[in-house]
């Protein structure tokens, strides 16, 4: 069974600000890592997903996540953020390359301060 | 292409009422979920169909809750005799046939059980 970590359920940053939030992983097998931003009142939207190769992975809107198997940690990151950026923003694992049965985090509500 | 769409968007009932959700997935997509995200908290499975079968519904309470998808299109979660604690958005999710796409959310139908 996977599980996913979201550690801080709340970040604040200024606009223009770097954010990182974070998210550790457990699961003995083959994984494959996703984000998903959701606005208030709406679905969830894919930003990005790792399962191989470049443990670097770049996503829509200036987001990127690397993986780190080491560390179990599959981190999101942007450079400098904007207000429509602020959201939540759910890390989620699901095991053996596929997208079939994920497992989402808690969630890390992200503001972005004018 | 048109994506998930969900119906009613909002739900008020009194306890012990029933509910009826709808969902209409991406055209072609075999895979239907259902998700139950309760205020603040990541989305957890409820079920899941591949086509008209059902192919996990151990999350789904049993006694209260029911899922069908007859025609391997869409699908109704249907609750009987709502209780406070299913307060929650329900979401669906479509998955087209590459296991290794994107789960595409729908906005959701917020319910509140008073």
């Amino acid at each position: 069974t996977q599980t996913v970590s979201q550690s801080d359920a709340h970040v604040t940053v200024f606009e223009g600000d770097s954010v990182e939030l974070r998210c550790n992983y457990s699961y003995g097998g083959s994984i494959y890592l996703s984000w998903y931003i959701q606005h208030h009142g709406h679905g969830l939207q894919f930003l990005l997903k790792y399962y191989s190769g470049n443990p670097v992975v770049q996503g829509v809107n200036g987001f990127e996540a690397e993986f780190s198997k080491s560390d179990s940690s599959f981190h999101l990151r942007k450079a400098s953020v904007h207000w429509s950026d602020s959201a939540v923003y759910f890390c989620a694992v699901s095991a053996n390359y596929g997208n079939e049965k994920i497992t989402f985090g808690a969630g890390t509500k992200l503001t972005i301060k004018p | 292409e048109a994506g998930v769409t969900q119906s009613p968007r909002y739900a008020v009932l009194q306890e012990g009422q029933a509910v009826s959700f709808w969902c209409d997935p991406i055209s072609g997509h075999d895979t239907l979920y259902w998700y139950q995200q309760p205020r603040d908290q990541g989305p957890q499975l409820l079920v899941y169909f591949r086509d008209e079968a059902v192919i996990d519904n151990s999350q789904l309470p049993s006694d209260r809750f029911s899922a069908v998808r007859p025609k391997g299109t869409n699908s109704t979660l249907k609750i009987q005799s709502a209780k406070q604690g299913d307060t929650a958005t329900y979401l669906c999710a479509s998955l087209g046939r590459d296991i290794q796409d994107t789960q595409y959310f729908g906005p959701g139908t917020r319910l509140l059980v008073l």
